[in-house]
């Protein structure tokens, strides 16, 4: 069975650190990954893919295999980084990464003045 | 962009009536339409894969004749609650498939209250 396991349900930090939100997972094939994120009162959207291996808003996720970890990290933390960021993994399907997803419990950000 | 339109946000019923909540995908085609289902202080859950002119697939545990889906246009997927309880109370969010982009967007969600 395919698990997303995000051990920090609130993560606070100082405007200007460094931010790592954590994200295992479990899967027995290759998985797709990525990262979601849900401002206040907004929608879930797409924040970032492992495929695509961009930078999106200053925020990067490297996929690890070895460790199964797809952590997102950012320099520099921003207060307009303050929202719910969920971890999720596609992999029952085929190709396209657009497919039904599982989802980590998410972890709160909230980025401190 | 992309907008995909859930409606109604929130529904209130009383226990033992059905309640249809619409998915529809504003601007783009979605063959496949995804319901999730989320607790207070939880994560999605996937409930179905909804396919457009074809029978819904079910997630282990999901009861199949309680939420019925119907994907009967490529923009609009309904999923219905039959017999609610209060326990089906829950905010429910659908997500629709761009093939054109390759990524799913999301509803804004829809907050059910049986009561």
């Amino acid at each position: 069975a395919q698990r997303v396991t995000q051990p920090e349900k609130l993560l606070s930090v100082f405007k200007g650190a460094p931010v790592e939100l954590k994200c295992n997972y479990s899967y027995s094939g290759s998985p797709e990954l990525f990262w979601y994120v849900q401002y206040s009162r907004q929608r879930l959207q797409l924040l970032l893919r492992h495929i695509s291996r961009e930078s999106i808003k200053g925020f990067t996720a490297d996929l690890n295999k070895g460790e199964t970890s797809f952590h997102l990290k950012k320099p520099f933390a921003q207060e307009e980084d303050s929202a719910m960021y969920y971890c999720a993994l596609s992999g029952r399907y085929s190709g396209g990464g657009a497919d039904g997803l599982t989802f980590g419990k998410g972890t709160h950000l909230i980025i401190q003045p | 962009g992309a907008v995909v339109s859930q409606h109604p946000s929130r529904v209130i019923c009383k226990s033992g009536t059905s309640v249809k909540i619409e998915c529809r995908s504003l601007d783009f085609q979605a063959t496949t339409m995804f319901w999730y289902r989320q607790f207070p202080k939880q994560s999605l859950m996937l409930m179905a894969t909804s396919n457009e002119g074809s029978k819904a697939t079910y997630e282990q545990g999901v009861e199949k004749d309680k939420f019925l889906i119907n994907h009967a246009s490529l923009t609009l997927s309904t999923l219905t609650v039959t017999s609610a309880h209060p326990e089906d109370s829950s905010f429910y969010i659908c997500s629709a498939r761009d093939r054109g982009k390759n990524e799913a967007f999301f509803g804004q969600g829809t907050r059910l209250t049986v009561v």
